[in-house]
């Protein structure tokens, strides 16, 4: 398996501007997850799904944050309209149980809101 | 409130020699807890992983102690070189909120100088 994919590497926007980023999950593994990465406040949780279902979004900071898992291989995070704010890392991970096992990340989409 | 601590400050050491890392915690009852390694543009890659009953774990040149009554966790890597130079991470998940998904702690920086 090629692990888990994270498209695009790296996302530079201006303000006010949509993204949208995309994460391929390692395939049997039912639980996603997308984490947000900065240097303040470190790896925070944003939302989880749980086959395909979303299970918990209370880390997602705001309604300009919308997630999707339209199937088992597939998730899109999007921010609409996005803010200088929203710069950071963001990381899909996956895992084939809620609790006892490790996490697969991908590398990470790079977000710079300008 | 909830909280993971790891030691912010880097973590210098001799090759060859033993680092330890620590991990405390406070108001959590974990199930689970887990070292992740990051390093530099890259995402975190599972470790090991330790459970609640369980005192040491173990991984090649890898230890791991969990103690519940101390809240804490020590990673221990043994005869250190400097391709273990990264970010160590500690994880858990957590039994009170009911939420199935890592929370993570800020990360020490390891430097193993040759």
């Amino acid at each position: 398996d090629a692990g888990v994919i994270q498209s695009p590497r790296h996302e530079v926007t201006e303000m006010g501007q949509e993204v949208t980023l995309r994460c391929k999950p390692i395939s049997g593994h039912d639980y996603l997850f997308w984490y947000r990465q900065t240097m303040m406040r470190g790896l925070e949780l944003l939302i989880y799904f749980n086959n395909n279902v979303p299970i918990d979004d209370s880390g997602m900071p705001e309604d300009r944050f919308s997630a999707k898992m339209p199937n088992a291989s597939f998730s899109t995070l999007k921010i609409q309209p996005s803010e200088p704010r929203d710069s950071a890392v963001y990381f899909c991970a996956s895992s084939q149980g809620d609790r006892g096992y490790g996490y697969t990340f991908g590398s990470g989409t790079r977000l710079t809101v300008v | 409130s909830q909280k993971i601590e790891q030691n912010s400050e880097a973590l210098n050491i001799q090759e060859g020699k033993t680092a330890t890392l620590t991990c405390n915690y406070t108001n959590y009852s974990p199930a689970y807890l887990q070292w992740y390694r990051q390093d530099p543009g890259r995402g975190p890659v599972f470790l090991l992983l330790i459970r609640e009953n369980e005192k040491e774990k173990r991984k090649e040149r890898l230890k791991v102690t969990f103690d519940t009554t101390l809240k804490q966790s020590l990673f221990h890597i043994t005869a250190s070189q400097p391709a273990d130079s990264a970010t160590y991470l500690c994880a858990l998940d957590s039994l009170d909120t009911g939420r199935r998904a890592l929370t993570f702690g800020s990360g020490t920086r390891l430097q193993v100088q040759p």
